[in-house]
């Protein structure tokens, strides 16, 4: 089965400061991607960035970069120079295969300090 | 439309009572999914359509649990005899194809279904 776990249901940072948000996930799949969506309290999910686990090379988009430990099934996200606009639930997905459901992490809620 | 809709935004219905919650995806996006978020919880798939088949049906919680498309547009999710563990976000999302490596997802803005 694929799993994605989340283990920090909450994150706090000070503004302009660096915070990196964990997710660890599970498949037998070889050929998978991984992505990351910001939830803010209008609910819409926004897609912040995308790894696809052929590539070594980690994403990256403007703040936001990946750290993809592929062996160690690790996929953590870094939000560089954090804004008060970044406050917001964060999830860690999975791609689920040829439906094209994701599988999603419990999310983790960042609270970013002024 | 620009994105894509859902409505209500907001539902408050009484336990044992019908309801519909209703998804207008992105036009042209052929594959629409809901998923349920519960309190504390990350995204639950529930079903997919391609144009207006759903091929899968498992993820749906329970047989009071059904959902339809029509016209390869609008789907309607219906939830009957609505029990308390229902009470939920119910978000759709729809895509050019299936698949999110190539096409990538929209996301609506949710149904918050409250059941008292």
């Amino acid at each position: 089965a694929q799993t994605v776990t989340q283990s920090q249901p909450e994150m706090s940072v000070q503004e302009a400061e660096t915070v990196t948000l964990s997710c660890t996930y599970d498949t037998s799949e070889s050929d998978y991607y991984l992505f990351w969506y910001k939830q803010p309290p209008s609910r819409q999910m926004i897609l912040v960035i995308r790894q696809e686990a052929y590539k070594q090379q980690n994403a990256t988009e403007n703040r936001f970069s990946v750290n993809f430990q592929k062996a160690a099934k690790s996929f953590s996200l870094k939000i560089s120079d954090s804004q008060l606009g970044d406050a917001a639930m964060y999830f860690c997905a999975l791609d689920g295969g040829s439906q094209g459901n994701l599988i999603f992490g419990k999310g983790t809620k960042l609270s970013v300090k002024p | 439309g620009a994105g894509v809709s859902q409505s209500p935004s907001n539902k408050v219905t009484e336990k044992g009572k019908d309801v519909e919650l209703r998804c207008d995806p992105i036009s042209g996006h052929t594959a629409l999914y809901w998923y349920r978020q519960s309190l504390g919880q990350g995204l639950e798939f529930l079903i997919y359509f391609q144009g207006n088949s759903a091929p899968d049906k498992s993820g749906l919680p329970s047989d009071r649990f059904s959902a339809e498309r029509t016209g390869g547009s609008v789907s309607t999710l219906t939830i009957q005899r609505t029990q308390q563990e229902d009470s939920a976000v119910y978000l759709c999302a729809s895509s050019r194809g299936l698949g999110l490596r190539t096409h990538g997802y929209t996301f609506g803005s949710g149904t918050r279904l409250t059941v008292v």
